[in-house]
């Protein structure tokens, strides 16, 4: 079992709705990096965040430490949200991140 | 200005040769990361070095080795290729390590 899990792995939503990704751990971690993967292949760094919530346009992350659980939404989706959301766990004390699968979002005009 | 430069964007080789991947930053960032994403799409880090020092050595084979000459650069060497190292490679940056992470466009490498 992945130490950094993603659910769901696929998601389809029509725009405008309200969407959450998840991402729990396993593993004592410092810091939670979510990242995004455009269609094309680019990697664009959303949050890294090790508390509370941090918050960029209709992007929300939300993280909490004791129940190792982060969550990442997204307010009034729209098609160009589509894409791979990838959430990644900075192992504490190691040096070391460790990369969830991956959620695959699709957003219908 | 592209913050993160990685050439070239694709690479088709055949087993068993030395390739490189070349990557550079113009952020002044000090640590710079190589990942791996194989055909699953699943991401890892390879190697990470934060001024001029490996800090991250992932279970990687040694026939891959990253060469920086200086800070702004990041290279990966591979040698003796093999077909399970076909796969898309990032290269990125952070101002500190596993800080905000910027990423470059990928390398394709295709090895038949």
């Amino acid at each position: 079992k992945n130490e950094v899990e993603q659910s769901p792995q696929n998601l389809t939503a029509q725009e405008g709705e309200f969407i959450t990704i998840n991402c729990s751990y396993s593993v004592g971690i410092s810091a939670l990096h979510w990242l995004q993967q455009h269609p094309g292949g680019g990697i664009v760094s959303l949050f890294m965040l090790s508390s509370g919530k941090k918050k960029h346009g209709r992007l929300i992350a939300t993280i909490n430490i004791q129940e190792k659980h982060s969550s990442l939404h997204i307010t009034a989706s729209h098609p160009r949200d589509s894409a791979v959301y990838i959430c990644a766990g900075q192992i504490q004390g190691a040096q070391k991140l460790v990369f969830g699968q991956g959620t695959r979002l699709t957003i219908n005009p | 200005d592209t913050a993160v430069s990685q050439t070239p964007k694709y690479l088709v080789t055949q087993m068993g040769n030395d390739k490189s991947i070349k990557c550079e930053q113009n952020l002044g960032h000090d640590t710079m990361y190589w990942y791996k994403q194989d055909s699953k799409k699943f991401l890892k880090i390879m190697f990470s070095y934060n001024n001029k020092e490996l800090i991250i050595n992932e279970t990687v084979p040694n026939r891959f080795s990253p060469k920086s000459p200086d800070k702004a650069h990041l290279n990966l060497h591979i040698n003796s290729l093999e077909l399970g190292d076909s796969a898309v490679y990032f290269c990125a940056s952070s101002r500190k390590s596993f800080y905000e992470q910027y990423f470059g466009p990928g390398t394709r490498l295709t090895v038949t």
